[in-house]
């Protein structure tokens, strides 16, 4: 069975500091990992990441994959107060019936002014 | 573009009785999907189809039932509603293989409470 596993459960941090949240996974047939932020409605999309070692970027925001390892990682440099949200990191693999998404059970960030 | 569609937003279900929470996409994508996710948790797999007329279960789709007659419809049937199917449901949409377009689309989500 695919696995995703995200820690921490929870963080709580103050503007400004740099935070790292970490995604593990066990699937079978790897197509890519995916970050997501969700606020108060449906995730939103962050980044896709298939490849090892090459760190995406968005702003404050990066992330990087290491597939012989089988984890990820996204890091938030500089926190605001709108950082905070549930960041849900999914694996697409592919099944018998074509790609499928697992998503982890996610990470909680607040970020306090 | 519209997107992902569901309606309701919001529905408070009796036990016992039945619903169809709807789903439409209007992208053209061949893969539609049905998620819950329970407070504080991740997004779990109910069902999903990858085009229509072919639908298949995921990791949570006891007590729930679909249809795919047309691309563009993914309806996701609740028959006898139990408080355990209390959470918020997502549907979501994608293409089957990368491209430029490639990325899944989230709906903004039915929360449903079953009292």
């Amino acid at each position: 069975e695919d696995k995703v596993v995200q820690s921490p459960l929870s963080l709580v941090v103050h503007e400004g500091d740099t935070v790292t949240l970490n995604c593990s996974y066990e699937v079978t047939n790897f197509r890519s990992l995916l970050w997501y932020k969700q606020e108060k409605k449906a995730p939103t999309f962050l980044f896709m990441l298939t490849s090892s070692g090459i760190e995406k970027k968005s702003g404050r925001l990066s992330s990087i994959l290491d597939k012989k390892e089988l984890f990820s990682i996204l890091n938030i440099t500089a926190t605001q107060t709108g950082d905070s949200a549930i960041y849900l990191c999914a694996v697409e693999a592919w099944g018998n019936a074509g790609n499928m998404l697992t998503f982890g059970g996610g990470t909680r960030l607040m970020v306090k002014p | 573009n519209a997107g992902v569609t569901q309606t309701p937003k919001f529905r408070i279900l009796k036990i016992g009785q039945s619903m169809t929470l709807q789903c439409t996409q209007d992208m053209n994508h061949n893969y539609m999907y049905w998620y819950r996710q329970d407070p504080g948790m991740g997004l779990k797999l109910i069902y999903y189809s990858v085009g229509a007329g072919i639908t298949d279960k995921g990791e949570v789709p006891n007590g729930y039932n679909v249809s795919r007659s047309t691309t563009e419809d993914f309806p996701l049937r609740l028959e006898l509603a139990a408080p355990s199917q209390t959470s918020v449901y997502f549907c979501a949409s994608s293409y089957p293989t990368g491209g430029a377009n490639y990325g899944y689309t989230f709906g903004s989500g039915t929360r449903l409470t079953v009292v």
